[in-house]
């Protein structure tokens, strides 16, 4: 069964960071690309970064463009989010995502599993 | 502002079908077929319901059904039963430098 596990949410002032960890389960991780996808409270969804299987490709939201960092640890199964600079409009509930793939390797440009998601509030 | 285009909310009966639209442009949901679609009930992680537009992925029901016209894809749930009462949110592939985009996101109200 496949299982995405968020962790490292929390109360964190503005202007502070706070990494977020996501750990997988039930499939091969390293033969997948990976998101993070946020929902602010009452929200709708706002994709926020992807990381190819090797992390060779990085793509982030202009939101968090040079404030987060994807990345991943294939060896241990895990994907994370380092955000710095962080602001009150980040408070949110962040998922990860995990894109579909082909029998062929090919990456899909779909979510097919989710992750519950960790609380992310930014607030002096 | 979302990048694609949903109306806020759609109501329907149970039986009845609705169809919610998700607009966008050539550089999307008009360039590509990669349009998917989820369903998130209240407090709960979304759900993928349909994936490249029309394909749905094992486990979803066949009152779920996705079609797409220029830079506007569908979503149209036939039948509708009490449980189809979620929201629903448009996604698609760009050629920008994001990658991804959401639709804002439609409330579905069964009557």
């Amino acid at each position: 069964e496949v299982q995405l596990v968020e962790s490292g949410g929390g109360l964190v002032q503005p202007g502070g960071s706070l990494r977020l960890s996501c750990a997988a389960s039930g499939f091969t991780f390293s033969s997948y690309s990976m998101n993070w996808v946020r929902q602010a409270p009452g929200k709708g969804l706002e994709w926020v970064s992807y990381i190819s299987s090797s992390s060779s490709t990085i793509y982030y939201a202009d939101s968090v463009k040079g404030r987060f960092t994807i990345s991943r640890d294939n060896a241990k199964n895990s994907l994370y989010l380092q955000m710095n600079s962080l602001r009150d409009e980040d408070t949110a509930v962040y998922y990860c995502a995990r894109d579909g793939i082909t029998i062929f390797g090919v990456v899909k440009y779909y979510f097919d599993y989710w992750g519950q998601g960790t609380l992310v509030t930014v607030s002096s | 502002q979302s990048a694609l285009t949903q109306p806020a909310s759609v109501s329907g009966s149970p039986g009845q079908s609705i169809t919610i639209s998700c607009t966008g442009t050539s550089s999307d949901v008009g360039g590509y077929n990669y349009v998917s679609w989820y369903q998130q009930h209240p407090g709960k992680a979304p759900k993928l319901m349909i994936y490249d537009v029309s394909n749905r992925p094992s486990g979803v029901s066949n009152r779920f059904s996705g079609s797409k016209s220029g830079n506007t894809a569908s979503l149209t749930i036939s039948g509708l039963q009490a449980e189809d009462e979620a929201d629903y949110y448009c996604s698609s592939y760009t050629s920008s430098s994001t990658l991804r985009v959401f639709g804002g996101g439609t409330k579905l109200t069964v009557l």
